[in-house]
């Protein structure tokens, strides 16, 4: 079936630094993406989001990629600070249908002072 | 803030007792829905609900029911709670989910020890 994946478990970073997170996804009729900040003891906080249309979403020192050519996703943070130390899921969604979107399993992001 | 109550936020049962987990919600939101998280599985669906008793099953929806008697409420039952259901459960909404755009938003979750 679908599946929704991160490269990495565990990314580690020095305040100040940019942080990528990465996200393979394996159906192409996917036309939606989410990306979700969880930190510790509270549940998942939407980020921000991509429709399939587009390649690039910028935020609040967010940047989201999608490259559909190769099925990946990826969110940058820009001048990461401590205070995004957290787990960062990635989900999609098949297009029609029931919203069930799939989610990743996470990358934890420290960020070192 | 997108209007979302679980309760309890923390319990501990006794393995065969019985459990409720209540999902309340203020947006008028029609799709809730119930996810377990586990370390190494990440958000897994249990049950969700498409509107007043409509609901539908998830991927691990063994020992779990769920009723949705009026739009704002959606309850997780565990018949008989056993140690594998320890978890940490979250309700989800989001308001048409057949369109893209329409993200899903989540609770503080509810943590449940069966002993």
């Amino acid at each position: 079936g679908e599946s929704v994946g991160l490269h990495l478990p565990t990314l580690s970073v020095q305040e100040g630094d940019n942080s990528i997170i990465n996200c393979a996804y394996s159906n192409s009729a996917s036309d939606y993406f989410i990306w979700y900040k969880q930190e510790s003891g509270k549940g998942p906080q939407f980020i921000i989001d991509i429709r399939s249309n587009m390649d690039k979403r910028q935020g609040q020192r967010v940047t989201v990629l999608l490259n559909k050519t190769v099925k990946h996703l990826s969110l940058q943070i820009a001048a990461t600070q401590p205070g995004d130390s957290a787990v960062y899921f990635c989900a999609e969604k098949l297009s029609g249908g029931s919203y069930i979107p799939t989610f990743g399993r996470g990358t934890s992001l420290i960020v070192h002072p | 803030d997108a209007g979302i109550t679980q309760s309890p936020r923390h319990k501990v049962t006794e393995t065969g007792t019985p459990v409720t987990l209540r999902c309340h919600q203020t947006e008028n939101h029609r799709y809730m829905y119930w996810y377990r998280q586990d370390p190494g599985h990440g958000l897994r669906l249990i049950h969700y609900s498409y509107g007043v008793k409509d609901t539908d099953k998830g991927e691990v929806s063994d020992g779990y029911s769920v009723s949705r008697s009026k739009t704002e409420d959606f309850l997780l039952t565990l018949e008989s709670a056993t140690s594998s259901q320890t978890s940490v459960y979250f309700c989800a909404i989001t308001f048409l989910p057949g369109d893209s755009g329409n993200t899903i938003y989540f609770g503080e979750g509810s943590w449940l020890t069966v002993v």
